[in-house]
This record gives C-alpha cells, sequence and structure tokens, in this order.
C-alpha cells in the first residue's frame, strides 16, 4: 500500500523567513496530494492541494510543487508569521478509492517566532 | 453552511466497553471517512462510506466497524475497547466519490481506562 514520509518533523524559523515541509510517497497510482494544518486541539483545516497533471500551484503565501518522477512534492510557506505555527501534514490518494482514502506524513511541526 | 460535526466531543470509557460516535457530514455531502489521530502513529484511516455502502477499509481490527444513514450522517463503533484505543476520532466529509475535498469535523476524543 502507499506509505508517504515527511520532513522534518520540527520546524523553527524566525518570522518573516520561508519553511519548507518535504514528503515522498511511494505509490505512483497516487495522484492527489492535498496539504492540511492542524493548530493545537483543532480540527486539521485544508490548505492547499495539487493533482497529478500539475507541477506546481501557489496560493498567496504558499505554494505546492509536485515531482511525479521523484515521487515527491514539498509545501513552501513564504513570509511566515506566528500564526502560521502548527503542525502541517501532507497526504496522497488516488481515483481507484475515489480520492477517499488519504494517507497521511507523519506532521511538520513548524514553529514561527517573532 | 455548517461545517462537520462530531458528537460526542469526549468520551471516557473503560477497557471492555463499546463506544459509538457520530458524524454529521456538511448538508450535501454524501461521503463520510474517519480517522484515527494517536501521537504514536499519527493520523490513520479507518473506512469511508458513500450511499450507505463502505467504500474503503483500512486496516484496523474488526472490533472498529461503521456505518452511513440515508441521511449520510455516519456513525462507527469500537466494541470490546483496549488502552490503545485512546485516540482522536475524526471524521470528513466530501461532497461525492471521487471529489477529492475532504473537510474534517472538530473530532471526538476517546479517552480509554
Amino acid at each position: 500500500g502507499e506509505n508517504v514520509e515527511q520532513h522534518p518533523s520540527t520546524l523553527s524559523v524566525q518570522e518573516g523567513d520561508s519553511a519548507v515541509i518535504k514528503c515522498t510517497y511511494s505509490d505512483s497510482a497516487s495522484n492527489y496530494f492535498p496539504w492540511y494544518k492542524q493548530e493545537l486541539g483543532k480540527r486539521p483545516q485544508l490548505i492547499i492541494d495539487i493533482r497529478s497533471n500539475v507541477g506546481e500551484k501557489k496560493d498567496q503565501r504558499i505554494a505546492v510543487t509536485l515531482n511525479k518522477t521523484a515521487k515527491h512534492f514539498s509545501l513552501h510557506i513564504t513570509e511566515t508569521q506566528p500564526e502560521d505555527s502548527a503542525v502541517y501534514f501532507c497526504a496522497a490518494s488516488q481515483k481507484n478509492t475515489g480520492f477517499q482514502k488519504l494517507v497521511f506524513g507523519t506532521g511538520t511541526r513548524l514553529l514561527v517566532s517573532p | 453552511k455548517a461545517g462537520v460535526t462530531q458528537t460526542p466531543r469526549y468520551l471516557i470509557k473503560t477497557r471492555g466497553q463499546q463506544v459509538t460516535l457520530s458524524c454529521s457530514p456538511i448538508s450535501g455531502h454524501r461521503s463520510v471517512s474517519w480517522y484515527q489521530q494517536t501521537p504514536g502513529q499519527g493520523l490513520q484511516f479507518l473506512f469511508e462510506y458513500f450511499s450507505e455502502t463502505q467504500r474503503n477499509k483500512g486496516n484496523f481490527p474488526g472490533r472498529f466497524s461503521g456505518r452511513q444513514f440515508s441521511n449520510s450522517r455516519s456513525e462507527m463503533n469500537v466494541s470490546t475497547l483496549e488502552l490503545g484505543d485512546s485516540a482522536l476520532y475524526l471524521c470528513a466529509s466530501t461532497l461525492r466519490w471521487q471529489q477529492e475535498t475532504q473537510y474534517f469535523g472538530p473530532g471526538t476524543r476517546l479517552l480509554v481506562l
């Protein structure tokens, strides 16, 4: 089955710096890759996603890149702010499971210091 | 629209008991997935229901079961609770089968003593 690895497990940056979180997946059939942000005690919230027919997607300060050949995808946050502090999860799924079975990475705890 | 809701939010049970958790999807959403979140294992997929049918299942023992009703609300049941079942149980809803975006509920935190 699919396996998603995520690095780093923790990331500390200064406000205004950029942050990059990387994930690799094992199943070449995976073709949908969402990123979720989970603040302490709250539900995971989708922040951005990318489909396998796209190499890059950007939404304001957040961008995701996908390299299908290498089977890895990354989250880029620019101009980080203290409110970006949270745990970020990458995930992968595929059409033959209706995209419903998300396989998650282990999470990255991002701390943005003022 | 109201978001995904889950009840109860917190639950304390003892080993050997059983528990039922409920999830109401976003209005109009017909697919509901369940996940278990623990510090050790992270977020793991339990199962998914669409049109009252289980479409996908994760690698959990048969003590974990679920169902979906005609109004798309879903329940999951855990029988013969073990200490290791202590976790945050999250459900997520999607508009339909083969629609990617999942919206999560706030979760039910289960503590097994």
